[in-house]
């Protein structure tokens, strides 16, 4: 299984702020998987993102608030844009193994003021 | 739409108490049912993948089943450490390397 890291693994933000979460991968992978995980809740897709390519989103979510960037085939960033209280959330990056099954990071958790 | 609803949402139970978690899909074309574990704090940790209805996995006290319409985690003689949210997902023919998540299963086990 692949070895994901992501930065920052938490952070407290102020209202109407941009951060930038990073995701590092031990190996070369063709898709790479943000999702987000709210206070209580289960996994929602934001958009996978493809080397040399634009990232595709899921509905509800576009890319001026989640702005992606994928510059190799193991590292990508997640921007969340202009933040609110609303975007309290764990973001997660992950890749795809070898029979269909995705592995996580440790997640990055961000709260915002 | 694909969809998976998991049940119970929260499970409380004594040491060596046996037990089953429940993931009904819906889904078109399953590609593969996914159950993970997910400690406070940490990303989901993947446990098991089945394919096709009739198909087992175990994992020391876990064991992982699938039919046409849903899937169980049966866990036997379950320890404290066992504690953590359990997630089942799927991926259908309709969602490229995508998966849909349930809300997940909070095991709480009292030695």
């Amino acid at each position: 299984s692949a070895v994901i890291s992501q930065k920052p693994s938490r952070d407290i933000c102020q209202r109407g702020t941009s951060l930038t979460i990073q995701c590092q991968v031990d190996s070369q992978v063709t898709m790479m998987f943000w999702y987000r995980q709210q206070p209580g809740q289960s996994l929602t897709l934001i958009a996978t993102a493809n080397q040399g390519s634009e990232a595709t989103y899921e509905s509800g979510f576009v890319i001026d608030k989640f702005p992606i960037s994928r510059p190799n085939l193991t590292f990508s960033t997640l921007t969340v844009s202009n933040m609110s209280p609303e975007d309290s959330s764990i973001y997660l990056c992950s890749v795809g193994g070898n029979t269909g099954e995705l592995f996580f990071g440790e997640g990055s958790r961000l709260t915002v003021l | 739409e694909d969809q998976v609803t998991q049940s119970p949402e929260a499970l409380r139970l004594q040491e060596g108490e046996s037990s089953s978690l429940n993931c009904s899909y819906t889904v078109s074309g399953l590609r593969g049912l996914f159950w993970y574990r997910q400690d406070p704090g940490k990303g989901p940790e993947f446990l098991f993948t089945l394919y096709s209805a009739g198909e087992e996995k175990e994992k020391e006290r876990l064991k992982a089943t699938l039919t046409k319409k849903e899937s169980f985690l049966h866990i036997t003689a379950p320890k404290p450490e066992d504690s953590a949210t359990y997630l089942c997902a799927v991926h259908g023919s309709s969602n490229t390397g995508k998966l849909i998540f349930g809300q997940g299963t909070t095991l709480q086990v009292k030695p």
